[in-house]
């Protein structure tokens, strides 16, 4: 398994302002993957970030609005920027192991007011 | 990734075997099946795998069919602790490894 910590675990932030999500697992993984459950819906995948390369961005998610560092093999941040009120949702991380089971952490509420 | 079709809701009593069908008949021969629950406010939880051959951990049994068109997630004796949304999930690895496509799964609720 895998132990992953996001923080923060929620926020209330206010339209038009930006949130930077930080993810840390306990051991060193090659991808990281960030995730979006919107209110009532199942978890969309945003992006792959990988060590050392760009974030690899799913259809529908662009780069401006969510940036995504991954600076070490333990870390990386999501940002949500010029936030409005139908960015309100949870962000999830997660890494795979063996087979490709997937870990997660416990998620950051976020909501725009 | 194949699609996979589960029901909405399902209902369990306390103490029985709560038994949860996922269909996934387009599934490709290098992919895998991977179930995973959400119980409410937390992130997912990865339950079991298989590839075409039946799996048990100390969670929960796994059944595939011989021809992988379906699987069935078996939780033996259902806890209240075990009310939560179940996702069935296949995918092939390579490319796709940890990039999960998830529908909408199956709302257990267990009932005392």
């Amino acid at each position: 398994s895998a132990v992953i910590s996001q923080k923060p675990s929620r926020d209330i932030c206010q339209r038009g302002t930006s949130l930077t999500i930080q993810c840390q697992v306990d051991s060193q993984v090659t991808m990281m993957f960030w995730y979006r459950q919107q209110p009532g819906q199942s978890l969309t995948l945003i992006a792959t970030a990988n060590q050392g390369s760009e974030a690899t961005y799913e259809s529908g998610f662009v780069i401006d609005k969510f940036p995504i560092s991954r600076p070490n093999l333990t870390f990386s941040t999501l940002t949500v920027s010029n936030m409005s009120p139908e960015d309100s949702s949870i962000y999830l991380c997660s890494v795979a192991r063996g087979l490709g089971e997937a870990f997660f952490g416990q998620g950051t509420r976020l909501t725009v007011v | 990734d194949a699609k996979t079709t589960q029901p909405t809701s399902m209902d369990c009593a306390e103490g029985r075997a709560a038994n949860l069908p996922c269909n996934h008949s387009t599934i490709s021969g290098n992919e895998y099946v991977y179930w995973y629950r959400q119980i409410h406010s937390q992130g997912p939880q990865y339950i079991i795998h298989g590839l075409k051959n039946n799996e048990t951990n100390e969670m929960a049994s796994l059944i595939i069919t011989e021809d992988r068109k379906s699987s069935t997630l078996i939780l033996p004796h259902a806890t209240l602790r075990d009310t939560a949304v179940y996702y069935c999930i296949v995918n092939a690895g390579g490319t796709s490894y940890g990039k999960l496509t998830f529908g909408q799964g199956t709302i257990l609720t267990v009932h005392p």
